[in-house]
C-alpha cells in the first residue's frame, strides 16, 4: 500500500550492539516524525524532520541515538551501543507538512519495529 | 506525558454499550484536542478530533466532548462494538508550532478498551 513503511519489524540486538531502523515515508510527505513506545505506555516524540533538515531533535534520550533523513525522503534512527532501557517500540510518522490556511497535516503513522534489548 | 493525563487506564465494556474516555492536560497554548485509536502491532491512527471553538463533535459512533474551562476533552463511544477493542491515547498539541505547520504529539498514557462480544 501507499502507507509508512518500517523495517525490520523486529529486532533483537545484545546490549551494546549498535542497530538502525529504517522509515519509508508516505512518498511527497516533508515531514517526519521518530517516537519511542515503552511497553504500556503512549508514544513519546524523539525528533522531527522537515525534509532533509533535522528542525526539532529534543526527545532524543542520549548522545547514543542519532536520526538521518539525507535525501528528504526515507529516514534512519540509528542507536548506538544499545542497552536494556532502549527496548522499546519505535514509531516512524510522516506529514504531508506544508502550509494550507485552516488545514489540519495529520501524522500517519507505521507499524512500529519492536526492538529487544537483551 | 506529566502533562496529558488519562483515565481510566483500562475500561471493559459489553457490547452496545457506551465506553467513555477522559483526558486531562496542562498546557493552555494546546488548540488541537485528537484522540489516537492502535490496535496491537500496528502504528496510532487519528480516529476523531476537536478545535476549542466546538464543545463537542460527533463522528458516526465516536463523540469528543471538549471541556476548555476544566482542561479536559472525552471520548464517547456509542453502541460500543467488539471491533473497538484497542488502545486509545489522547494527543493534545499545538495546531500549528513555530510556523513549521507540525505539531509535536504529547499523548497520554493510553486507555485500554476491551468490548465483549
Amino acid at each position: 500500500g501507499a502507507g509508512v513503511s518500517q523495517s525490520p519489524r523486529y529486532k533483537v540486538a545484545k546490549r551494546g550492539q549498535d542497530v538502525a531502523l529504517r522509515c519509508d515515508p508516505i512518498s511527497g510527505h516533508v515531514s517526519l516524525f521518530w517516537y519511542q513506545q515503552a511497553l504500556g505506555q503512549g508514544p513519546e516524540f524523539l525528533t522531527y524532520f522537515q525534509n532533509e533538515a533535522q528542525l526539532d531533535k529534543s526527545g532524543l534520550p542520549s548522545d547514543r541515538f542519532f536520526a538521518e533523513r539525507p535525501e528528504g525522503s526515507v529516514s534512519t534512527l540509528k542507536i548506538q551501543r544499545t542497552q536494556q532501557e532502549d527496548s522499546a517500540v519505535y514509531l516512524c510518522a510522516s506529514s504531508w507538512g506544508g502550509r494550507r490556511t485552516g488545514s489540519y497535516n495529520e501524522q500517519f503513522f507505521g507499524p512500529g519495529t519492536r526492538l529487544t534489548v537483551l | 506525558q506529566q502533562q496529558v493525563k488519562q483515565s481510566p487506564q483500562s475500561l471493559i465494556v459489553q457490547k452496545g454499550g457506551i465506553s467513555i474516555i477522559n483526558c486531562a492536560y496542562e498546557n493552555t497554548a494546546f488548540d488541537y484536542f485528537p484522540w489516537y485509536q492502535q490496535f496491537p502491532g500496528k502504528g496510532p491512527a487519528l480516529l476523531i478530533a476537536i478545535r476549542p471553538d466546538v464543545s463537542e463533535k460527533k463522528e458516526g459512533r465516536f463523540t469528543i466532548s471538549f471541556n476548555k474551562s476544566a482542561k479536559q476533552f472525552s471520548l464517547h463511544i456509542m453502541d460500543s462494538q467488539p471491533g473497538d477493542s484497542a488502545t486509545y491515547f489522547c494527543a493534545p498539541h499545538k495546531y500549528n508550532a513555530g510556523g513549521t505547520s507540525y505539531g509535536k504529539l504529547t499523548f497520554g498514557q493510553g486507555t485500554i478498551l476491551t468490548v465483549h462480544p
